[in-house]
């Protein structure tokens, strides 16, 4: 789980794996953000999920958001090398302060 | 359409020295904000801007750290007097809140090393 921890954690997988990251936010929200970070990047946003929404898709990315155990996740299907990244999530709680958690380090191997 | 740019991409000082972080956002994004990405973490919010007017720089430390974005466009951050726990990738980031896009848009950086 991402928020809450200082460091980022890290996960390595084999390609072709599924992978699931999870995080946890401190009060309530109504949306969470998923960001990708490469390696000398700015983060990207990759998916989007709001309240109303509970499970959202894109391509290989499935993102959920249970509001009543204030927790999100991002589960990426047959991961490919080209998905490692860091991933974060982040909310606004409903203000326009994006406050992003610690992120997860992913290594895809081949 | 152009990203985000920043400039410069790494800046390397001693402590007590000045430096200057400069961002152009996006052509009509309104909203601009400033992160510090210490390493292995995620991005912490220092400042963010509506046009030109300061909405929130209550994380940033009002000491040493300044930032402007005089015409509501470019944007500059400044640090004063560095120190080493100042050592961070700095990151600049633009959005259009008045669609309520929600998306931040960052551009790639400025890795500051304090010696």
């Amino acid at each position: 789980s991402q928020w809450g921890e200082e460091n980022l954690q890290a996960l390595s997988i084999q390609e072709g794996e599924d992978v699931t990251m999870n995080c946890s936010y401190k009060t309530y929200t109504t949306v969470v953000h998923w960001y990708r970070q490469d390696s000398g990047r700015g983060p990207a946003l990759i998916i989007l999920i709001r309240s109303n929404e509970r499970e959202k898709r894109s391509g290989r990315l499935r993102a959920t958001l249970d509001t009543s155990s204030q927790s999100s996740s991002l589960s990426i299907t047959a991961a490919q090398c080209e998905d490692t990244a860091v991933y974060f999530c982040a909310t606004d709680y409903g203000n326009e302060k994006i406050t992003f958690g610690a992120g997860t380090k992913l290594t895809i191997k081949p | 359409e152009a990203g985000v740019t920043q400039s410069p991409r790494y800046a390397v000082l001693q402590e007590g020295q000045a430096v200057s972080f400069w961002c152009d956002p996006i052509s009509g994004h309104d909203t601009l904000y400033w992160y510090q990405q210490p390493r292995d973490q995620g991005p912490q919010l220092l400042v963010y801007f509506r046009d030109e007017a300061v909405i929130d720089n209550s994380q940033l430390p009002s000491d040493r750290f300044s930032a402007v974005r005089p015409k509501g466009t470019n944007s500059t951050l400044k640090i004063q007097s560095a120190k080493q726990g100042d050592t961070a990738t700095y990151l600049c980031a633009s959005s259009f809140w008045g669609a309520r896009a929600e998306t931040l848009y960052f551009g790639s950086g400025t890795r500051l090393t304090v010696l």
